[in-house]
């Protein structure tokens, strides 16, 4: 039974960055997609962006370009989401998902899918 | 980044039966049948309930379904239950710039 097993909570200083894990456990995932999708204390799910490793292409939210960058390293079964310029409002759980992808539109060259398997969250707190 | 509209909270006695609904646009709920449900209990991950506007992926109960009109998709619960009291979500592809957003979330109570 595949698990998404994430890195630990995270405390960080505002203007820096944070890597965040998502390993993987008990199979792989080169067959399917992997999203992020964030959660501020009391709010709604937001997502942030996906890749799919066979392709090793990323789709970001707008919201999130250029400071968002997610990527896979295959060999471990691990994907990563690192997040730069940190402020205060971006103190959230992150969560990996694993995402079977229903849709390409070839336009964007974005993709739709949903989310079947999650990972356990990872807070990460941005404070001075 | 808009959210799609859903009610802040809905609530119904035990064996009721509730709807939770998602409102968008023909850019995102209206224009594909992507849409998917979420349930999220406190301090927990989010759970797929519904994919594809109307599928159930295996192991969930059948007391839960989907649907859509319009602009406008459905989460039923059925016999509502105890156990269903939680957070739920819905989320579809969008054409805009967001690319991929989730409902606002619902807020179910069992009284």
């Amino acid at each position: 039974q595949v698990q998404l097993v994430q890195s630990g909570a995270e405390v960080k200083k505002p203007g820096s960055s944070v890597k965040v894990s998502c390993k993987a456990s008990g199979g792989t995932f080169s067959s399917y997609a992997i999203s992020w999708v964030r959660q501020a204390p009391g709010q709604g799910l937001e997502w942030m962006g996906g890749i799919i490793p066979i392709f090793g292409t990323a789709n970001y939210a707008q919201k999130f370009q250029g400071r968002v960058t997610i990527t896979t390293d295959e060999s471990t079964s691990t994907a990563y989401m690192e997040l730069s310029s940190l402020r205060s409002e971006d103190t959230a759980v992150y969560y990996c998902a694993r995402a079977n992808v229903t849709y390409y539109d070839i336009l964007t060259g974005y993709y739709g899918w949903y989310f079947d398997l999650w990972g356990r969250g990872t807070l990460v707190t941005v404070s001075s | 980044q808009s959210a799609l509209t859903q009610p802040a909270s809905v609530s119904g006695s035990p064996g009721q039966s509730i709807t939770i609904s998602c409102t968008g646009t023909s850019s995102d709920v209206g224009g594909y049948n992507y849409v998917s449900w979420y349930q999220q209990h406190p301090g927990k991950a989010p759970k797929l309930m519904i994919y594809e506007v109307s599928n159930r992926p295996s192991g969930v109960s059948n007391r839960f379904s989907g649907s859509k009109s319009g602009n406008t998709a459905s989460l039923t619960i059925s016999g509502l239950q105890a156990e269903d009291e939680a957070d739920y979500y819905c989320s579809s592809y969008t054409s805009s710039s967001t690319h991929y957003v989730f409902g606002t979330g619902t807020k179910v109570t069992v009284l």
